[in-house]
């Protein structure tokens, strides 16, 4: 049964920080992993997909990495800032997803 | 992009009373789609995978007769929470698969925040 982990589960920073948010998952067997970004009472907004093939994917300030091997994921936040605030879920796709249990996210001006 | 759209997006029952909640892809046939359930400050919970014109495939630990789900047409999946209790308060989303292009993706919808009082 796949299990994902997100490491730290809360992390508050001043904004200009770079950031990294740690994923695990414990089934390799994955075909992508994705990352969301959530805000307070609202759904999901696909921030990144990494197909299992890939090593990592690159949008703005985002960069997600993947090493199955090691069943890790990590997103990388560059110079954040305080609309970056949120709750970030990471999700192993082994036909089904399976959300990790999320970092939530604080920039603070 | 392709787009889920859930209705509704709030309801409050009284407890006893039977919700159904829709889900719909708007712009792509989708012939898998997803629940998942989302308690405050948790994660997506997978409750189960709707699949059109079978069953539904339950998680573990999930109520088949409790959450009923039918998946008629391949862009309408609805969930039906029976006899709702306080404890099912929570907020539902659903997501569905567009098997259509060169890689399958799957979208979500906005979610329903639902409230048994």
């Amino acid at each position: 049964k796949q299990e994902v982990t997100q490491i730290p589960a809360a992390l508050s920073v001043p904004e200009g920080e770079n950031l990294v948010l740690n994923c695990s998952f414990t089934d390799s067997a994955i075909y992508n992993l994705q990352w969301f970004r959530q805000d307070p009472g609202k759904g999901l907004t696909s921030l990144l997909l990494i197909q299992s093939s890939q090593r990592e994917q690159t949008s703005g300030r985002l960069n997600a990495s993947l090493d199955k091997s090691s069943g890790r994921s990590t997103l990388y936040i560059a110079a954040s800032q305080p609309g970056d605030s949120a709750t970030y879920l990471c999700a192993g796709n082994t036909d089904k997803l399976i959300f990790g249990t999320g970092t939530r996210l604080q920039v603070f001006p | 992009g392709a787009v889920v759209s859930q209705h509704p997006s709030r309801v409050i029952c009284k407890s006893g009373t039977s919700v159904k909640i829709e889900c719909r892809s708007l712009d792509f046939q989708a012939t898998t789609m997803f629940w998942y359930r989302q308690f405050p400050k948790q994660s997506l919970m997978l409750m189960a995978t709707s699949n059109e014109g079978s069953k539904a495939t339950y998680e573990q630990g999930v109520e088949k007769d409790k959450f009923l789900i039918n998946h008629a047409s391949l862009t309408l999946s609805t969930l039906t929470v029976t006899s709702a209790h306080p404890e099912d308060s929570s907020f539902y989303i659903c997501s569905a698969r567009d098997s259509s292009g060169v890689q399958e993706t799957q979208y979500f919808g906005p979610g329903t925040r639902l409230l048994v009082l």
